[in-house]
């Protein structure tokens, strides 16, 4: 079945550590995008890419940074310098290179700094 | 400035009745809408959108949206509600022309039995 998978699913971290969460996709999708999610707000995009080895700011892209060297695949690193890390992170894919409201998401990461 | 407001953190119902949940936006040329439902700890499912087609929308799980243009609104309804639809739903707007899309704070949907 095509799908999005996220992993690590839980994932917990030390202060000052980065870490990186693994997005792959075999939908054959060419935009692929990062969300945080916090509770009791909406999601807010970190960054997106619409083409391999292309990439583009979302609006809290500060202390993250992502790799797109496959169209399979999109890997968002959480930095040290991401001062409040702890969330819930979505992967998303969506056909052709336009940005669409169409989103096919992952089952997500949830990140706790300890 | 672009915009999407749920109107209710949190709504709750019994079994079997009927479900509204509201969502506004800011005006837009041709805004693109859709709603999307989560449950606890998963991703984000496309319940169903409206791009410029008929302005009653069919959803999958009986759930449908009626496009207001001139309320600038697009509320999404069930008419009996069903304990599997306790979840978050996300009332979302693409705004194309700025190739951005904007999602609301979220709706809890809570089912009493």
């Amino acid at each position: 079945d095509g799908g999005i998978t996220q992993s690590p699913k839980y994932l917990f971290r030390k202060e000052g550590q980065n870490v990186t969460l693994s997005c792959e996709q075999n939908l054959n999708h060419d935009a692929m995008y990062w969300y945080r999610q916090d509770p009791g707000q909406g999601l807010r995009l970190i960054y997106y890419s619409q083409i391999v080895n292309d990439f583009q700011k979302g609006d809290i892209a500060e202390g993250y940074s992502v790799s797109r060297e496959k169209k399979e695949s999109f890997p968002l690193t959480v930095t040290s310098a991401q001062k409040n890390p702890t969330a819930f992170y979505l992967c998303a894919s969506s056909i052709g290179g336009r940005v669409t409201g169409e989103l096919f998401f992952g089952e997500g990461s949830r990140l706790t700094v300890l | 400035a672009q915009s999407v407001t749920q109107l209710d953190s949190h709504v709750s119902v019994s079994e079997g009745t009927p479900v509204l949940l509201r969502c506004n936006y800011s005006s837009s040329y041709s805004p693109s809408l859709f709603w999307y439902v989560q449950h606890p700890n998963k991703g984000l499912q496309l319940l169903l959108k409206y791009t410029s087609a008929a302005t009653l929308v069919k959803g999958i799980n009986g759930f449908e949206a009626e496009f207001k243009k001139s309320e600038t609104s697009f509320h999404l309804t069930k008419p009996s509600a069903h304990m599997s639809d306790a979840a978050e739903y996300f009332c979302v707007v693409l705004y194309s022309s700025a190739s951005k899309i904007i999602f609301g704070s979220g709706t809890r949907l809570s089912i009493r039995p």
